[in-house]
């Protein structure tokens, strides 16, 4: 069982659109953070989320962590072809110590 | 010191060899983990040390997996008997103690043919 869905699994845009990562689980997460990963690299740490309702922005990227601390979205307003490549999300539960689930990511292609 | 390395970055191996990789993680990190990555998935849990210790063995983690950190310091992962279900990214990440934020290496690519 997946603990960590996300959804859309392959997304692909035109530069300039907006769009919107969802991750959702049935599981209360201490903390949760959005990776990206590109191609024969390692995932490299975008944002932590750790209070139920915090919202974080990067730039054009808005993050939020849901009240009740089960899900989280990643906005990302007017993508670039920069913007291209794995997004993970990834949650840490109380009682798994340091350990991340990941979710199977959202791979994410603008377009030019 | 500029991130996690890992080495190699690819191997190619027979079914059947033993391989073995390495990670040295950020020098004031006292956690390291490994990871494994297959296409289309995300990272799955293999292990953690904290400092020299280990703490933590997912299930993933059969007998002919070990994971040592001897002097909690770089780690090396090591896959004796491989099978051709070995084959993936395995990924090292190294935190501080009071973060929750990884960073990871740029991974070893394994191939068993």
């Amino acid at each position: 069982t997946q603990l960590l869905e996300q959804s859309p699994q392959f997304l692909s845009i035109q530069e300039g659109e907006n769009l919107t990562v969802y991750c959702n689980s049935s599981s209360v997460f201490s903390s949760l953070q959005w990776y990206r990963q590109e191609p024969g690299e390692g995932p490299v740490l975008l944002v932590t989320v750790v209070t139920g309702g915090e919202v974080k922005k990067l730039k054009r990227l808005t993050f939020q962590f849901g009240d009740a601390r089960k899900d989280s979205s990643l906005h990302i307003t007017a993508a670039q072809p920069g913007d291209t490549g794995l997004y993970l999300c990834a949650g840490a539960r109380e009682t798994s110590g340091s350990r991340l689930t990941f979710g199977e990511g959202t791979q994410l292609t603008v377009n030019p | 010191d500029t991130g996690v390395s890992q080495d190699p970055r690819h191997k190619i191996t027979k079914r059947g060899q033993n391989v073995t990789f390495r990670c040295d993680p950020i020098s004031e990190h006292n956690r390291l983990y490994w990871y494994r990555q297959t296409l289309g998935q995300g990272p799955e849990f293999l292990t953690y040390f904290q400092n020299e210790a280990q703490l933590e063995k997912s299930r993933l983690l059969s007998d002919r997996f070990s994971a040592e950190r001897p002097k909690g310091s770089f780690s090396t992962l090591e896959i004796q008997r491989t099978e051709q279900g070995d084959s993936a990214m395995y990924l090292c990440a190294s935190s501080p103690r009071d973060s929750y934020g990884y960073t990871f290496g740029s991974g070893t690519r394994l191939t068993v043919v």
